[in-house]
């Protein structure tokens, strides 16, 4: 079978700095994504991470660790319009499914 | 360039009605995908495409049938609406392997 887990919830305040964490288990694995989807819209890309090490895009970062089967995303100088909920998601069956976690709802306070 | 163009945004069903969701995208991806997506919930994979005449189940696809005769569009048929399938369903394409999905805007149904 294959599930992700993710944190429910992460509030933090505008200018901080967020981790959240995703772990895996899947039949296969071609890759860890990372999407963002504010209420009432579709999900949006942010980064993937094909190899083991960091990504870096701007103030958004994604690691993977393979041999843990463990991802984050990273969000630095949080701003309000970063409140939204977040989904890791790997590739499965060669390379063919996405299989998304729960999502994690992040809120940015003031 | 649209990208990935669902209709209808919005839909209300009686329980038993039949429709079905309309989905195309204009990029010449060959990977199309369906997913649902539950009120606060994680998306699940009803069906999925990796090219023109081929379809494969994915999490959940009961209740649910597809087609795929063109690479630009993979409609979603509901049968024999229930309850249950009231979700907000998200249509999406891919290029290659390396690449991110392209969503649409989604729509919502409910069934009552």
């Amino acid at each position: 079978g294959q599930s992700l887990e993710q944190p429910s919830e992460v509030t933090a305040v505008e200018g901080a700095i967020v981790q959240i964490n995703c772990t895996y288990q899947t039949s296969g694995f071609y890759g860890l994504s990372w999407y963002q989807q504010h209420d009432g819209g579709a999900p949006t890309f942010l980064s993937y991470n094909a190899l083991d090490g960091l990504e870096e895009t701007g103030r958004f970062s994604s690691f993977l660790s393979r041999s843990d089967s463990y991802g984050y995303l990273l969000l630095q100088e949080l701003q309000m319009k970063d409140s939204a909920s977040y989904f890791c998601a790997v590739r499965d069956n060669y390379g063919q499914n996405f299989v998304f976690g729960p999502g994690t709802r992040l809120s940015v306070l003031p | 360039n649209a990208g990935v163009t669902q209709t209808p945004k919005f839909r209300i069903l009686k329980i038993g009605q039949s429709m079905t969701l309309q989905c195309t995208q204009d990029m010449n991806h060959n990977y199309m995908y369906w997913y649902r997506q539950d009120p606060g919930m994680g998306l699940k994979l009803i069906y999925y495409s990796v090219g023109a005449g081929i379809t494969d189940k994915g999490e959940v696809p009961n209740g649910y049938n597809v087609s795929r005769s063109t690479t630009e569009d993979f409609p979603l048929r509901l049968e024999l609406a229930a309850p249950s399938q009231t979700s907000v369903y998200f249509c999406a394409s891919l290029d290659q392997y390396n690449s991110p999905l392209h969503f649409g805007n989604g729509t919502r149904l409910t069934v009552t």
